[in-house]
């Protein structure tokens, strides 16, 4: 069974510059979700998407941060304009569902680099 | 808020040694816990995990137990392999929903 795919693996780019990062979940997981992992810090929720609907986006920052999950399958995060503070490894994951407890499924980040 | 607090690494031993990797947490309700592993170049992936007070999770030689009463969730393995060498995250989620809070995750190497 294919795993979590993520894409790029890395990118470097200057600050106030524009990005955005793709993830395709586990093929009928219904639950994806995106993290930020700063260096020395766990990962940290983002947003979370039922289907195509958003659950929970209290962590993102909506300024600058947007995602989109349009036909309940892969998923875009796009940042603009990226911040120095932006560098980070950005993780997906999926789940079979949103409820407690359902194993969530990481794909191998993608790492960012804000210069 | 929900927070998760784990030792700091790297932690490092040698083959057939005694693993203990710390982990306490504070949180609203009864949480579930978890340890997640990173290995060295690839993606977290669920170690272990218990979803109430006194269970015991174990996989591949490791083992947690849910421990209320201090609010622990301390990881332990009686003889490491040099193929343990990754980072462990503790994690919990609470509510309804499968939001993980994770600690800021200890790196553990083994040598020869």
């Amino acid at each position: 069974e294919a795993g979590v795919a993520q894409s790029p693996r890395y990118k470097i780019i200057e600050k106030r510059q524009s990005v955005a990062f793709w993830c395709n979940p586990i093929s009928g997981h219904a639950t994806l979700y995106w993290y930020q992992q700063i260096l020395g810090q766990g990962p940290k929720l983002l947003i979370q998407f039922q289907n195509n609907g958003v659950v929970d986006d209290s962590q993102l920052p909506k300024d600058r941060f947007s995602a989109e999950r349009l036909k309940g399958v892969d998923s875009t995060l796009k940042i603009q304009p990226a911040k120095l503070e932006d560098s980070a490894v950005y993780l997906c994951a999926s789940s079979l569902s949103g409820s407690r407890d359902n194993e969530q499924f990481f794909g191998p980040g993608t790492r960012l680099t804000v210069l | 808020g929900d927070s998760v607090t784990q030792m700091e690494g790297p932690v490092t031993l040698s083959e057939e040694a005694f693993l203990t990797i710390n982990c306490t947490y504070t949180a609203t309700g009864y949480p579930s816990l978890f340890w997640y592993v990173q290995y060295p170049g690839e993606g977290l992936q669920l170690l272990l995990k218990a979803t109430k007070a006194d269970d015991k999770g174990s996989n591949k030689g490791f083992e947690a137990t849910y421990r209320k009463e201090t609010t622990s969730f301390h990881l332990e393995k009686g003889s490491v392999q040099v193929s343990d060498s990754a980072v462990y995250f503790c994690a919990l989620s609470t509510g309804g929903g499968n939001k993980l809070t994770f600690g800021t995750g200890t790196q553990l190497k083994v040598e020869l």
